[in-house]
């Protein structure tokens, strides 16, 4: 199947700074990409869905000032989480939508686990 | 999407065929059933998909009822590696349609 990669795969960080995670989708073009939240326990959550060179679609309840997404290429797209805070410490998780072939197909990335001190 | 229901946990012996249900009742005729598992700490991986015909690859076979309302992935020989959470989604294959998971059924492959 199609491969996605995710950078870094965990990070720490400070309580007010601004962490990047990059989403690469690496065989495959992705006009579109999306954005998970998963906490302990509990299922994938859906944030953001990123679409190359436009606005991305959040859903209820996600700042869209808090979580920047940018999809600038349709290989990359990146979730920056500003000022975190402890809260928002969880298994950050992207996908890419392989429209290539004759059925679409989301592959998932490896997950970036983010500590907020 | 179609709202689908999967047991909470199962278990099978290492070696045999896991067999997990789906339930997806109000499944519309443009949705298809994806199946994805998540493997601890790890992103979800792509299983199967189908749409009314019984579908098998390289990891699992998909039975969907001739009715559609309902699927079982098998796992024809399993192993303690496929000792997972397992996602049954419903959705249009096409469009800008996104993946909603549920709970799913966690599987335990025993020695």
């Amino acid at each position: 199947g199609a491969v996605v990669s995710q950078h870094p795969s965990w990070v720490i960080c400070k309580s007010g700074t601004s962490v990047k995670i990059e989403c690469r989708s690496l065989d495959f073009q992705a006009t579109t990409m999306f954005w998970y939240r998963q906490f302990p326990k509990q299922s994938l959550m859906l944030m953001a869905t990123s679409n190359e060179g436009s606005k991305a679609t959040y859903e209820q309840g996600v700042e869209k000032d808090k979580f920047l997404i940018n999809h600038a290429s349709l290989t990359l797209s990146t979730l920056t989480v500003t000022s975190a805070h402890p809260e928002d410490s969880s298994f950050y998780i992207c996908s890419a939508r392989d429209t290539g072939g004759l059925m679409e197909t989301q592959y998932f990335g490896p997950g970036t686990r983010l500590l907020v001190l | 999407d179609a709202k689908t229901t999967q047991p909470p946990s199962m278990d099978c012996a290492e070696g045999r065929a896991a067999n997990l249900p789906c339930n997806h009742s109000t499944i519309s005729g443009n949705e298809y059933v994806y199946w994805y598992r998540q493997i601890h700490s790890q992103g979800p991986q792509y299983i199967i998909h189908g749409l009314k015909n019984n579908e098998t690859n390289e990891m699992a076979s998909l039975i969907i009822t001739e009715d559609r309302k309902s699927s079982t992935l098998i796992l024809p020989h399993a192993t303690l590696r496929d000792t997972a959470v397992y996602y049954c989604i419903a959705r249009p294959n096409f469009g800008n349609e996104k993946l909603t998971f549920g709970t799913g059924t966690r599987l335990t492959i025993i020695p």
